[in-house]
């Protein structure tokens, strides 16, 4: 399978808890997204990636939540001091950027990983 | 007034009929546009780009109107199997919006 894969799937935790989620993109793309979607509502961007280098954060992002992207691969997201607010599917998605000589921004999501925090 | 915007629905067609859904945003710099379905508790998945001079998927037409800033769907001969959640998609410089999306529901 060369699709965006997340891990894990599912995570139960408890309030006050840190979590990490893993995402690993399309081999050949170097744009990579966060997003954070509830139910009844669209995707909310959250934050991405080109390469190794974060270009955008939403100010949904407190400084609870970090992600890293080190060597321009795989990424994670944590969160930090878990909150039931936070309880949401964490999508990630990943873009090539370029296609030849065009640049595009068609993004291709992974499953997500449901996060409950109880 | 929301970024993006989508009647939520539901909308309820017979098998066979024909849909339109838009979506309206309101920075009119924005650059690109899309189209994504998801099925419950699924991830979204690309349904189709949209252009400005208009693009066409088999019974899928998309459609960006820069003037009035809004894009839309058409899907022609509705499937049961095009039941899901669709998406609009507007990206403008270093921001990615998505609608809270229109279900449809397609009836036998």
């Amino acid at each position: 399978d060369t699709g965006v894969s997340q891990d894990p799937r599912h995570k139960i935790t408890k309030r006050g808890q840190n979590v990490t989620f893993r995402c690993d993109p399309i081999s050949e793309h170097n744009r990579l997204y966060w997003y954070r979607q509830t139910l009844g509502q669209g995707p909310e961007f959250l934050t991405y990636f080109q390469n190794e280098a974060q270009l955008e954060k939403s100010r949904l992002l407190s400084d609870r939540f970090s992600a890293e992207r080190p060597k321009g691969s795989f990424s994670t997201l944590e969160i930090q001091r878990t909150e039931q607010g936070d309880s949401a599917m964490y999508l990630c998605a990943s873009s090539p950027w370029t296609s030849g000589s065009r640049t595009t921004y068609e993004q291709y999501f992974g499953p997500g990983t449901r996060l409950t925090v109880t | 007034r929301k970024e993006v915007e989508q009647d939520p629905g539901p909308f309820n067609v017979p098998e066979g009929a024909t849909v339109a859904f838009n979506c309206t945003y309101s920075n009119s710099a924005s650059q690109s546009f899309f189209w994504y379905r998801q099925d419950c508790r699924k991830e979204p998945k690309l349904l189709m780009s949209v252009y400005s001079s208009g693009n066409e998927d088999g019974r899928f037409t998309a459609q960006l109107n820069r003037a009035s800033q809004y894009i839309s769907l058409l899907i022609r001969d509705s499937k049961l199997s095009d039941s899901a959640t669709y998406l609009c998609v507007v990206i403008g410089y270093q921001k990615v919006t998505f609608g809270t999306g229109t279900k449809l529901q397609v009836i036998p």
